[in-house]
């Protein structure tokens, strides 16, 4: 059965300080993996990863994925408060299968 | 960029009452599309598969005949939840991929919040 699983479940950060937000995966016909960011609504796409160890980069945000270790970290520098959301990690076969999600709060 | 509309965004409604969600791709053609449902604090969950002009596939453990999925375009899918009860009160997304760019990121609509009183 796929799988993709985050950890931690839940990170609470001063503005400023650091995450790392991780993700692992069990699939078959793995395509991609993506990021999304969720807040009130729907998720907002954020990164987009076929290769290993490319790094994608947005801002404050990078992401890698390691293939052969089965694992994608996001990355975030900086934190700002407009950072807190829940972020999902999700897996691209011939379906997208989320990960569990990590929340995200970041108090000033 | 591309986008789907989702629609309607909140439903409040009578236990018993059959509500219809609609999704569309506005700006691009999208063979399939995905019914997703999230459950607070949770993540998404994937419902069906949504394929133009051909029957949906269901995930294991969701009833057919309780979510019913209709494709008929290749910019429109509906998502009827049939005789809805409280247990059926979620958040339902839908999201569709571009025919033309199958590796490329799926664009989500900005849900449905399903409230069954």
């Amino acid at each position: 059965e796929d799988k993709v699983v985050q950890s931690p479940l839940s990170l609470v950060v001063h503005e400023g300080d650091t995450v790392t937000l991780n993700c692992s995966y069990e699939v078959t016909n793995f395509r991609s993996l993506l990021w999304y960011k969720q807040e009130k609504k729907a998720p907002t796409f954020l990164f987009m990863l076929t290769s290993s160890g490319i790094e994608k980069k947005s801002g404050r945000l990078s992401s890698i994925l390691d293939k052969k270790e089965l694992f994608s970290i996001l990355n975030i520098t900086a934190t700002q408060t407009g950072d807190s959301a829940i972020y999902l990690c999700a897996v691209a076969t011939d379906k997208l299968i989320f990960g569990t999600g990590t929340r995200l709060q970041v108090f000033p | 960029g591309a986008v789907v509309s989702q629609h309607p965004s909140r439903v409040i409604c009578k236990s018993g009452t059959s509500v219809k969600i609609e999704c569309r791709s506005l700006d691009f053609q999208a063979t399939t599309m995905f019914w997703y449902r999230q459950f607070p604090k949770q993540s998404l969950m994937l419902m069906a598969t949504s394929n133009e002009g051909s029957k949906a596939t269901y995930e294991q453990g969701v009833e057919k005949d309780k979510f019913l999925i209709n494709h008929a375009s290749l910019t429109l899918s509906t998502l009827t939840v049939t005789s809805a009860h409280p247990e059926d009160s979620s958040f339902y997304i839908c999201s569709a991929r571009d025919i033309q760019t199958l590796n490329q990121p799926q664009h989500f609509g900005d849900g449905t919040r399903l409230s069954i009183l």
